[in-house]
């Protein structure tokens, strides 16, 4: 699986899209792109993933470069509950359905 | 209700005590993980089971044994109990052993060795 690369944290403001990136150069091509989030105390909890193609569902968008060497988490309108630390994992399609975290991205959102 | 339940969600002993944890789900899931996350905040991939069958061993001390009794349930028995040991374990299912398959996570158990 690719090594990612996020920032360590970042700040939002309530009621404002909060932008999370992900860089992973060495991306595959078959590689998909997941993010998890951990709310504090809690267990991580899925997001969203692509392959290269832009998705969204009903808690986030998730944007991919069309080179797929980094993507953008997209929280379209932050609450105080999305403080959490952010992962984003790069997955090939085959072998074992473990996770690896990294170190993630601590978003506060601020009132 | 709780897709993926753990007990307890607190646990002190001593050294050298053997402790189990409990984990069950209510999905219907094929497979279950057990994961650490030590106090800097590092998340690691124990084991995974498939219908009661051990998938991954990760390099985890033999102090430690899962056991799954059926498809729903997977316990974590502890041996030995060592301070490093101290964490917090999450108990974790996937419909099946797809890769890529969401996986959904229990609250996590705080187990602390003195």
């Amino acid at each position: 699986d690719a090594k990612t690369t996020q920032p360590p944290s970042m700040d939002c403001a309530e009621g404002r899209a909060a932008n999370l990136p992900c860089n992973h150069s060495t991306i595959s091509g078959n590689e998909y792109v997941y993010w998890y989030r951990q709310i504090h105390s809690q267990g991580p909890q899925y997001i969203i993933h692509g392959l290269k193609n832009n998705e969204t569902n009903e808690m986030a968008s998730l944007i991919i470069t069309e080179d797929r060497k980094s993507s953008t988490l997209i929280l379209p309108h932050a609450t105080l509950r999305d403080t959490a630390v952010y992962y984003c994992i790069v997955r090939a399609p085959t072998g074992a359905n473990n996770l690896f975290f990294g170190t993630g991205t601590r978003l506060t959102v601020i009132p | 209700d709780t897709a993926v339940s753990q007990t307890p969600k607190y646990l002190v002993t001593q050294m050298g005590n053997d402790k189990s944890i409990k984990c069950e789900q209510n999905l219907g899931h094929d497979t279950m993980y057990w994961y650490k996350q030590d106090s800097k905040k590092f998340l690691k991939i124990m084991f995974s089971y498939n219908n009661k069958e051990l998938i991954i061993n990760e390099t985890v001390p033999n102090r430690f044994s899962p056991k799954s009794p059926d498809k729903a349930h997977l316990n974590l028995h502890i041996n030995s109990l060592e301070l490093g040991d101290s964490a917090v374990y999450f108990c974790a299912s996937s419909q099946d052993l797809v890769r890529g398959r969401e996986q959904y996570f229990g609250p996590g158990t705080r187990l602390t060795v003195t």
